[in-house]
This record gives C-alpha cells, structure tokens and sequence, in this order.
C-alpha cells in the first residue's frame, strides 16, 4: 500500500540554523501539506501547496517557512532561523483531494 | 468558526467492550469528516471518513455518526482489542476556493485495559 515517508524521523539543530524536512507523497497524488504537532498538543495546519505554488497557509507560516517541490517527488519544508518554539513533530500530508494521508513525521528539536 | 472540539481527553475501556468517542464541530457549512488514529511517535492515520450527506457510515469494527443538528461527531468501536489504544482526533476538512486543510480537535487517549 502506498504511504507518504519523511527524513529524517529526528532532527536535532541550534536556534538560528536551518533545517530543511523532506517528504515523499504518495506518487499519484497532487496536493501536498504541512502540518505540525508541538508534544501533547493538537495536529495544527500549516501549509497547503498544490500545481507548484501555495494555496493557503496558517499564521504559524511566517517569512521563516518556505516549501518547496524541487523535482517530481519530493516536498520540503525549510524553517531558515529556527527558534525553541518550532519543536514539534512536523507531518507531511498528501492527497489526491480530499482525504490526506499522513507520514510518520520528523521530530524536530530545537536547542 | 474553524474550531473542532472534543468531550473527553481520556477514555479507558476493557478490552472486547465497545467505546465511543465523541467530537463537537462548530462550522456548519463544514461537509467532510475525518477520524483519524494516532499511535505514539506516528503520524496520524486514516481511520474512516463521512460527509454531511450521511448520518452513518461504518467501516471495519468502526461506525461514524453525523449528527448536523447538533453539529456533534461519534466514532464506535466494536469489540476493543489492545492495538486499538491510542489517540483518536476528529477532524474538519475546509475547503476554501479549492484549497484544502484539516482542522483537528484535541484528541481523545483511549486506553484499553485487559
């Protein structure tokens, strides 16, 4: 059955450092998401991206987030200055409209 | 409003009984459901789905109620087996100008005793 993977599953950087998460979507799938998940809190939207641009995005998605697809199967999300409050899980979503499928997550935690 | 709410944080069941979880939405014009598992250090998983066409659709020992009355969301398990502990979230599909994304409530922990 086909799923949506991430890389890494852990990712430990300094404030001020950028990270760059990368996410497989299912292959036959158009819309792509971001949403994260600080520890023991609710899975909140961030970023929605379909035909190569954004098609909406949270408050959370500030100038310090970006996405990209830079080739047919890969989408990343950059946080280029990180900050103590970006720790959180970080889940990638696909869908081919409406039902999402998400990836196992990358946990990401700033110091 | 795009919140999505729900009753309990908790929920401990014997294993074989049924439980119910419950979910209050608050957007009326929302017309898609999702329910979804989240097991510790995974991503959520799809679980079962129902529009606002539908008061009931089941699944695989899982049913989703509808009730657009009262705006208010159930998901029923049957017969609970210990694989079935995690956390279960709700969520609204928002659909604006084609764009698509998922506001989730809380969460409820279910927890299955032996």
């Amino acid at each position: 059955e086909p799923e949506v993977t991430q890389t890494p599953s852990h990712q430990v950087t300094q404030m001020g450092q950028e990270v760059i998460l990368r996410c497989v979507p299912i292959s036959n799938h158009l819309y792509f998401y971001w949403y994260r998940q600080i520890l023991g809190q609710k899975v909140e939207f961030l970023v929605s991206f379909y035909n190569n641009e954004i098609s909406e995005k949270s408050e959370i998605f500030d100038d310090q987030f970006s996405v990209e697809r830079p080739d047919g199967s890969n989408f990343t999300l950059k946080i280029r200055s990180t900050k103590l409050e970006d720790s959180a899980m970080y889940f990638c979503a696909s869908s081919d409209w409406e039902t999402q499928y998400f990836g196992p997550g990358t946990r990401l935690l700033v110091l | 409003g795009e919140s999505v709410g729900l009753h309990l944080p908790t929920l401990s069941v014997q294993e074989g009984d049924n439980s119910i979880i419950n979910c209050a939405y608050s957007n009326s014009a929302s017309d898609y459901f999702i329910w979804y598992k989240q097991e510790s250090g995974k991503g959520p998983q799809f679980i079962i789905d129902i529009r606002s066409n539908m008061d009931k659709r089941q699944g695989q020992r899982v049913t989703v109620l509808l009730n657009k009355t009262v705006k208010h969301l159930s998901l029923q398990i049957a017969a609970t087996q210990p694989g079935d502990s995690a956390v279960y979230f709700c969520a609204e599909n928002l659909s604006i100008q084609g764009a698509q994304k998922l506001v989730f409530g809380q969460g409820t922990r279910l927890t299955i005793n032996p």
